[in-house]
């Protein structure tokens, strides 16, 4: 157990819902990441929080929004969603902060979204 | 630019025989390189870590990798594989050294084990 939590594990929607994806991480970690996990784009950075603040964007859609709440729990909003945005998404959590030596990530177990 | 490239997507060995999974890396500063195991329907889990000390690093479950800089190079070892082996590797870089952690994953390689 990797101490992060992500709700809900299993999501099933259609084509232009929205939906809302949750991530604890792990206690004392200030940094949580995002990543989609597809069959075709393997496992991608989509974005990081760090302390409430974006730090870095990777391969983000303009659709695709998150945060990271005061209490550290992170949300990543997937809107006007399509077919090929069934993955798996998974959260990471670390230490990391500005002057970290390295970066040693902890993920959750995923949620995967299906979208019909 | 930092990129990773893992040179097989699918890996397989019969049990009892070592591993090596290979991965070359592209940085432009000293990197920290990682390699993750990913079960089927699970999440990652961290093997082992290179951080700029030991070239050699130690990781779970009786892997380990070697950092070799004139090579770019960080292959993942085993001596003996196990059928609890059997998972996706990733071969992670990392780049500390701008203000935001910037994290590439390889493509991953299938590691299967023959009983």
């Amino acid at each position: 157990d990797s101490g992060v939590t992500q709700t809900p594990k299993h999501l099933i929607t259609a084509t232009g819902q929205r939906v809302t994806l949750r991530c604890s991480p792990r206690s004392g970690d200030l940094s949580v990441y995002w990543y989609q996990q597809s069959l075709d784009q393997g496992l991608q950075f989509l974005i990081q929080y760090y302390n409430g603040e974006e730090r870095a964007k990777g391969n983000i859609l303009e659709r695709f929004s998150a945060q990271q709440f005061p209490d550290l729990h992170s949300e990543l909003n997937l809107s006007s969603l399509e077919l090929g945005d069934s993955a798996l998404y998974f959260c990471a959590s670390s230490s990391w902060s500005s002057g970290t030596s390295y970066n040693e990530q902890f993920f959750g177990p995923g949620t995967r979204l299906t979208v019909l | 630019a930092q990129s990773v490239t893992q040179l097989d997507s699918h890996v397989s060995v019969s049990e009892g025989t070592p591993v090596l999974l290979r991965c070359n890396y592209s940085s432009s500063y000293s990197p920290s390189l990682f390699w993750y195991v990913q079960h089927p329907n699970k999440g990652l889990q961290l093997l082992l870590k290179y951080t700029s000390a030991a070239t050699l690093v130690k990781g779970i479950n009786g892997f380990e990798a070697e950092f070799k800089k004139s090579e770019t190079s960080f292959h993942l070892t085993k001596p003996s594989a196990h059928m609890s082996d059997a998972a996706e590797y990733f071969c992670v870089v990392s780049d500390m050294r701008s203000s935001a952690s910037k994290i590439i994953f390889g493509s991953g390689t299938r590691l299967s084990i023959r009983p």
